[in-house]
């Protein structure tokens, strides 16, 4: 079955440290990739997402995440992390079948602490 | 621009009332989205439709009905409310050609069941 999996609800980091936020999703097929955030009472922002070529994705704020094929993994980094990054991201997967088929993780909650 | 537009955007109901949701979105896309959004649960894809006269089963279907009603429009009906689809609901969209690319989001539905 095709499914999104995002390891831990809550992730807490200090002000300065690496931000790791995970992601896995089962597909026989490579699919599309995409992170988002949402900021409380807000919608979804775009981050970043993973169509082809590069694996090493980078995008806004200092984020950064990578496919990895073999590990059916596209985890989220930022190497420095900053009170406005206290937010709440989700995971999504664009399925290569027909209409456009897409499912969100759970999300990950990212505390960070002064 | 509006992009992607929700009505109502808050709306509380007794169990066992109908509501329609509304969804229109002025970009020319043909896939369309419908989510609702739970605390740790992410978001959970209700209804999709990947072009005008089509519609797909997502992953939390029960309880629910859409019509794609144009190449615009994508409404979400709940024919008898229950406490259990008390949550945020957010309408998407994403262009036929732009399988890479992310959806576009409404800034969401708050509904109560009471």
């Amino acid at each position: 079955a095709q499914s999104v999996t995002q390891l831990g609800s809550h992730v807490s980091v200090s002000e300065g440290a690496l931000v790791l936020l995970r992601c896995n999703y089962s597909s026989s097929v490579p699919p599309y990739l995409f992170w988002y955030v949402q900021y409380p009472n807000q919608g979804l922002q775009l981050l970043l997402k993973y169509t082809t070529g590069a694996t090493l994705v980078k995008g806004i704020n200092g984020f950064e995440a990578e496919f990895k094929k073999s590990e059916t993994s596209f985890h989220l980094t930022k190497p420095s992390a900053h009170m406005s990054d206290a937010a709440e991201y989700f995971c999504a997967v664009r399925f290569n079948t027909g209409g456009f088929k897409t499912i969100f993780g759970a999300g990950t909650r990212l505390f960070v602490k002064a | 621009n509006a992009g992607v537009t929700q009505t109502p955007k808050f709306q509380v109901l007794k169990t066992g009332q109908s509501m329609t949701l509304q969804c229109a979105q002025d970009m020319n896309h043909n896939s369309m989205y419908w989510y609702r959004q739970d605390p740790g649960m992410g978001l959970r894809l209700i209804y999709y439709s990947a072009s005008e006269g089509t519609t797909d089963k997502g992953e939390v279907p029960n309880g629910y009905n859409v019509s794609r009603l144009n190449k615009r429009e994508f409404s979400l009906r709940l024919e008898s409310a229950a406490p259990s689809q008390t949550s945020v609901y957010f309408c998407a969209s994403v262009g036929q050609g732009d399988r890479n690319q992310p959806q576009h989001f409404g800034d969401g539905t708050r509904l109560s069941i009471l």
